[in-house]
């Protein structure tokens, strides 16, 4: 009964490559995020979206595209990929309208491009 | 603009001490407040949340106080665990934004 998903959970890849992560949630959210862990533990937000419409995009390189074919799941692509990229992304959901926006996160993907 | 400052860490306890993790914000208007964990290898769960001032939020022991003159949230426990060894981050979610902007997290050590 995993609220929000993840896949792969790893990810170990080569510059240049392009990959994709996906993230899916079952707690009927209409709110969905992309956030960017990094060596530090350091976490800062990438992308959100509101119904499959993108509501934040943070100064976020346009190699990264996110796509939310529907309310319960937020795809990220990352195309020619670098060395900087290396860290652990979440995904994350909430429910708009409740003022608190809770928002409850998966597992992570730990991407490691070399 | 919005932004959270925790102390730094890490903390390093003895099993049954007390604990206390400072967190300060600067944002306008009425924030919600956060408290996550992320136990090795794992995902942020929630801890505990206060969304006005005075509020507390408590969840396993942990307890955490919206102090708006102070702009503070800080977590404390009355006796931890080694099972409480993990990261904890300090967020908040602004009036009109959606995102949660997040402290540079505090790692907590308990040892036996």
């Amino acid at each position: 009964d995993t609220a929000v998903s993840q896949t792969p959970k790893y990810l170990v890849t080569q510059m240049g490559n392009d990959k994709s992560i996906k993230c899916e949630q079952n707690l009927g959210h209409d709110t969905m995020y992309w956030y960017k862990q990094d060596s530090k533990k350091f976490l800062k937000i990438m992308f959100s979206y509101n119904n499959k419409e993108l509501i934040i995009n943070e100064t976020v390189p346009n190699r990264f595209s996110p796509k939310s074919p529907d309310k319960a799941h937020l795809n990220l692509h990352i195309n020619s990929l670098e060395l900087g990229d290396s860290a652990v992304y979440f995904c994350a959901s909430s429910q708009a309208g409740t003022g608190i926006h809770e928002q409850y996160f998966g597992p992570g993907t730990r991407l490691t491009v070399t | 603009g919005d932004s959270v400052t925790q102390m730094e860490g890490p903390v390093t306890l003895s099993e049954e001490a007390c604990l206390t993790i400072n967190c300060t914000y600067t944002a306008t208007g009425y924030p919600s407040l956060f408290w996550y964990v992320q136990y090795p290898g794992e995902g942020l769960q929630l801890l505990l949340k206060a969304t006005k001032a005075d509020d507390k939020g408590s969840n396993k022991g942990f307890e955490a106080t919206y102090r708006k003159e102070t702009t503070s949230f800080h977590l404390e426990k009355g006796s931890v665990q080694v099972s409480d060894s993990a990261v904890y981050f300090c967020a908040l979610k602004s009036q009109a934004g959606t995102a949660l902007i997040f402290g540079k997290g505090t790692t907590l050590s308990v040892s036996s």
